[in-house]
Parts: C-alpha cells; sequence; structure tokens
C-alpha cells in the first residue's frame, strides 16, 4: 500500500518569503500522480498543484511550484513571495494510474504567514 | 458550476445515536468518495463509488458505518450507532470518474462536522 509522510508538523514564515514544505512517498509503482491540497479553516480541500510522474519537468502555478524527486521519492512544495491568504493546511497527496483512482493523504502541514 | 455539496455542516449526536450525511457532486461526475478526516490528520478514504457500484470500501467500519448511491447521484453516509471516536469531518468529493483517464481531478465539499459526545 502506499503511504505518504509530511515530516514537519508546523510552519511559520513572515509575509513575501519563500518557503518550502515536504513529503516523501512510498510506492512500488512506476506512473502515478502526485497532488498539493490547501485546507482552510472552512476545511475544504482546494487543490494547489498537481504532478504526473511520468513527467520530468516540475509543475508550477503561479506562486507555487513543485520539486518533484522520483528517485528519492519526494515531492515537495515551494511558495513564493507568499501572502497572508496562504495561511492553512498543506496535504500532500498520492494517487495510482492503475485501479481505484483514490488519494492517499499525508499528515499534513501547517502553515502561517505571518504579516 | 455548482461545486459538491453537503448537508448537515454540523452535527452534534450522543453516543450511540444515529446520524446521515447527505452529498450531491458535481454534475456528470461519476466517481464519488467519503473521506473521513480526524482533528489533526490527513483524510481517509471510507468509500468510493463509480456510479452506483461500489469500488472501495476497504477501510469503512462496516458494523457502524453504511453508505449508498442509488441512482448513480447523490449519496448518503450513516453512521449508526456512533462512537466517541467517530467525531471528524466528513468529507465527500468526486470526479469526472475511472473511465474518463487517470488523474482526474477530485473535488471536495465543505464537509460536514460530526461531533459525537
Amino acid at each position: 500500500a502506499q503511504t505518504v509522510t509530511q515530516s514537519q508538523p508546523e510552519m511559520s514564515v513572515q509575509e513575501a518569503e519563500t518557503v518550502t514544505l515536504s513529503c516523501t512517498y512510498d510506492t512500488s509503482e512506476n506512473n502515478y500522480y502526485l497532488f498539493w491540497y490547501k485546507q482552510p479553516p472552512s476545511r475544504q480541500m482546494i487543490l494547489v498543484i498537481r504532478q504526473e510522474a511520468y513527467k520530468q519537468q516540475n509543475a508550477t502555478e503561479n506562486r507555487f511550484s513543485v520539486n518533484f524527486q522520483k528517485a528519492a521519492k519526494s515531492f515537495s512544495l515551494k511558495i513564493s513571495d507568499s501572502q497572508l491568504g496562504d495561511t492553512a493546511m498543506y496535504f500532500c497527496a498520492f494517487m495510482n494510474v492503475q485501479g481505484a483512482q483514490k488519494l492517499v493523504f499525508g499528515q499534513g502541514t501547517r502553515l502561517t504567514i505571518n504579516p | 458550476e455548482a461545486g459538491v455539496a453537503q448537508s448537515p455542516r454540523y452535527k452534534i449526536i450522543e453516543k450511540r445515536q444515529s446520524v446521515a450525511f447527505w452529498c450531491n457532486p458535481i454534475s456528470g461526475h461519476a466517481t464519488l468518495y467519503w473521506y473521513q478526516q480526524i482533528l489533526g490528520q490527513g483524510p481517509k478514504l471510507l468509500i468510493q463509488f463509480q456510479n452506483n457500484g461500489v469500488v472501495d470500501d476497504s477501510q469503512l467500519p462496516k458494523d457502524r458505518f453504511s453508505a449508498e448511491r442509488l441512482k448513480g447521484v447523490d449519496s448518503t453516509l450513516k453512521i449508526q450507532p456512533a462512537k466517541l471516536e467517530d467525531s471528524a469531518v466528513y468529507l465527500c468529493a468526486s470526479s469526472l470518474g475511472l473511465l474518463r483517464g487517470p488523474g482526474n481531478t477530485i473535488y471536495f465539499g465543505e464537509g460536514s462536522w460530526l461531533t459525537v459526545v
């Protein structure tokens, strides 16, 4: 079974700084998808960015980018020019290509952006 | 486009009582998921439907939890009898489905918060 590990329970940075959230995962599959979701206090999970494992190029979405290291099974999220609205829980998640397409989540990182 | 709708948003019940949560997925989405998120943890899949069939319910505590998706649209998740450890947010999510290729984006509702006292 796949597992996802986020080793940073909490992080805190100043507004406008850059922050990197870490994620590692374990799988025997060669092809899969990885995601970062943001969860504000309202609890709705919002997709931030996704990465397809067979693509070597790292995904980017405006201020959000990932560092995908397939051999190391590492998938970190970098937030540039952080904003107060980025304050939330961030979850890394894994999805298999084969079989049931379900998300397996990590434990989450609570990110606080300070003014 | 309307998102995933869930109700009720909040529910407080006593242990051994029953509760039901309702979910209406995004129109046209064939796959529907129910996740349980205990405070301080990541969401855990309880059950996954493809249309009105069950794809995965391996982590559903079947002695007390049940779910159905009649007609392949709306879904109901029921807990009976509830235990203190069932206190959590129950997230419903949907996607276009397995037949539309891998990696479809999964969209989440705002969740139903359950407190068992």
